[in-house]
């Protein structure tokens, strides 16, 4: 079983839709959280980075973390076909700062 | 600096040879890591270096797979003898501290190689 499990999809919803990807993950070290954006053939970009249990707000995006159920969710509000992109958790409990990623949700925003 | 940067973006390489790749960091980042990522995976941890010292790596990373990266700026990652298993998107990142400072990683476009 994987550290970090990511929703498969993909997902394709209409534009202006509230999006929501999830990752569960079973090593309780885990301390941040982060929420990658990747466009095919690209690498990786950083959306979102929390450390704590709540939520953080950044601009349409939302990033969850709920600590004790192991749970973290980003939320897209009035989503537009340039978020269409794969969307990869990922978790760093050392350190060395090193992450471990989920396998992505592609997402694909319809005009 | 605009950026992290990985040469060459593609590689097309016959099974069995050798092949290299360079990671340029941004400038002012001293710990870089190195990933490998296949198609319908996240990338998958390889290696990281702290200025030039290279302090973990991988149990994916076979003896066939050396990463260095002298005077702490630039990194090359080598892979001999390669093997169509090998074919994937190997990815750079940098960052300027470590948990408390550094989770902010930034991605360069990355390597694809492809084995035949």
């Amino acid at each position: 079983q994987k550290e970090v499990e990511q929703d498969p999809g993909p997902l394709s919803v209409p534009e202006g839709a509230i999006v929501s990807l999830n990752c569960t993950y079973s090593n309780s070290a885990f301390q941040y959280f982060m929420w990658y954006r990747q466009y095919s053939r690209k690498g990786p970009e950083l959306l979102m980075y929390t450390y704590s249990s709540g939520n953080k707000e950044d601009g349409r995006f939302t990033a969850q973390v709920d600590k004790s159920s192991k749970y973290i969710s980003l939320f897209i509000r009035d989503s537009q076909p340039s978020d269409s992109a794969t969307y990869l958790c990922a978790m760093t409990y050392d350190n060395a700062g090193k992450s471990t990623f989920g396998d992505g949700t592609t997402l694909t925003v319809k005009p | 600096d605009t950026g992290v940067s990985q040469d060459p973006r593609h590689k097309i390489t016959k099974r069995g040879q050798n092949v290299t790749f360079r990671c340029d960091p941004i400038s002012e980042h001293n710990r870089l890591y190195w990933y490998r990522q296949t198609l319908g995976q996240g990338p998958e941890f390889l290696t990281y270096f702290q200025n030039e010292a290279q302090l973990e790596k991988s149990r994916l990373l076979s003896d066939r797979f050396s990463a260095e990266r002298p005077k702490g700026s630039f990194s090359t990652l080598e892979i001999q003898r390669t093997e169509q298993g090998d074919s994937a998107m190997y990815l750079c990142a940098s960052t300027s501290g470590g948990i408390q400072v550094g989770t902010e990683a930034f991605f360069g476009q990355g390597t694809r190689l492809t084995v035949v």
